[in-house]
């Protein structure tokens, strides 16, 4: 199993571009978030999603869009990047029997100029 | 609201010497507790998690964690490091509405 798959890994962006970094699990796992992670502050829920259709925000989305068209995708969107926004993301999924244990992507780390 | 407390920012240990890192939570009532490592560049991988029972919980690579509802604890430990076990580790719990929360991390340095 490949498990959660992240592109790209690495992305540059000038202020004001758009991007979309990718998320992809093969488990079958209804539940998937996005994380951003920023020295000193550990991991920052973005978005999350308990199903195809269905998502919410977590502790830090504003400048994020996300989508759950199918069980999956999780693509993240920046509709108008910022200095701000540069960071590592991290994808992350978990099954209904997975009691919260969380499977990570290996990361997208993202520089915005 | 549910946090997580990591009050070292890096630990410095020898090889074969023992290691703690320490986590404090804030919840409630009874958390799910976890504790992942994070090698450069990679993504996070959890290394043990307690939801009930036995308090004294053993994960992967020879790590344990004690939780301590009285201290609102929950230390990582290991008897003897590596030098492969440098890498970042993260403390974490779930929150009311069972979304991951996570300390800011503790960065382990292993000297030869």
């Amino acid at each position: 199993n490949a498990g959660v798959t992240q592109t790209p890994k690495f992305q540059v962006l000038k202020t004001g571009q758009s991007m979309t970094l990718q998320c992809a699990q093969d488990m079958n796992h209804e539940y998937m978030s996005w994380y951003r992670q920023d020295p000193g502050m550990g991991l920052r829920l973005i978005h999350y999603s308990v199903g195809a259709g269905i998502t919410d925000q977590g502790e830090v989305p504003n400048g994020y869009n996300v989508s759950r068209s199918t069980t999956e995708d999780f693509p993240l969107r920046l509709l108008s990047a910022a200095p701000s926004q540069t960071s590592v993301y991290f994808c992350a999924s978990r099954g209904s029997e997975g009691a919260n244990v969380l499977t990570f992507g290996a990361g997208s780390r993202l520089t915005v100029l | 609201a549910q946090s997580v407390t990591q009050p070292d920012i890096h630990i410095t240990v020898s090889e074969g010497a023992s290691l703690e890192l320490r986590c404090n939570y804030s919840y409630g009532a009874t958390p799910y507790l976890f504790w992942y490592v994070q090698s450069p560049g990679q993504g996070l991988q959890l290394l043990l998690k307690y939801f009930s029972g036995d308090t004294l919980v053993q994960g992967i690579k020879g790590f344990e964690a004690e939780f301590k509802r009285s201290q609102s604890s929950f230390n990582l430990r290991k008897p003897s490091v590596h030098w492969s076990d440098a890498a970042e580790y993260f403390c974490a719990v779930v929150d009311s509405s069972y979304k991951l929360i996570f300390g800011s991390g503790t960065r382990l340095l292993v000297r030869p």
